[in-house]
């Protein structure tokens, strides 16, 4: 079965800060990772998306990398923004089944 | 494009009543996916259909069905409700290509608010 975890459940950290969020998983055999943006009482919002093949992808001040024989990515956000304050979730796409399966997310709060 | 559109957006039910929550994607995609949010507890996956015609479930099915209505719909109904399925619903749907091509990411739509009481 495969478990998604995600390290730490909460962070606080000062504004300006480069920062790391952690994902690690079970099964190796993905067909992608995606990172997700969640403000309270709201939707998902997909902020990069890594196929299994990827070491890593770049969008503005986010950076996420895969490591696949390790189960672990990570999502490093560069100079934080009080913006940026939100739940950060990770989710596996797997390929023996087809299911999406989620970590219980961090949740982040940047300090002004 | 509308992506993944859910319906409705908030529900209050009384324990025992049936309700369906519908979801339908204009993507072209074969998966679709309901999972279900609670507090501190991530997404926590439903069911889930990997094509038209098919239905699998995931890691908390009990209290729910679902129907593959076509390619474009995937509803969930809750035929007794209880003050358990209390949450917030979220329908998604992808596309898997052929290893070792790229597959598409997972889309989301806004999320259903069930109150159950």
């Amino acid at each position: 079965k495969q478990e998604v975890t995600q390290i730490p459940a909460a962070l606080s950290v000062p504004e300006g800060e480069n920062l790391v969020l952690n994902c690690s998983f079970t099964d190796s055999a993905i067909y992608n990772l995606q990172w997700f943006r969640q403000d309270p009482g709201k939707g998902l919002t997909s902020l990069l998306l890594i196929q299994s093949s990827q070491r890593e992808q770049t969008s503005g001040r986010l950076n996420a990398s895969l490591d696949k024989s390790s189960g672990r990515s990570t999502l490093y956000i560069a100079a934080s923004q009080p913006g940026d304050s939100a739940t950060y979730l990770c989710a596996v796409s797997l390929v023996r089944d087809d299911k999406i399966i989620f970590g219980k997310g961090t949740r982040l709060h940047i300090l002004p | 494009n509308a992506g993944v559109t859910q319906t409705p957006k908030f529900q209050v039910l009384k324990t025992g009543q049936s309700m369906t929550l519908q979801c339908a994607q204009d993507m072209n995609h074969n998966s679709m996916y309901w999972y279900r949010q609670d507090p501190g507890m991530g997404l926590r996956l439903i069911y889930y259909s990997a094509s038209e015609g098919t239905t699998d479930k995931g890691e908390v099915p009990n209290g729910y069905n679902v129907s593959r209505l076509n390619k474009r719909e995937f509803s969930l109904r809750l035929e007794s409700a209880a003050p358990s399925q209390t949450s917030v619903y979220f329908c998604a749907s992808s596309e898997k290509g052929d290893l070792p091509f790229s597959n598409t990411e997972a889309f989301f739509g806004q999320g259903t608010r069930l109150t159950v009481v």
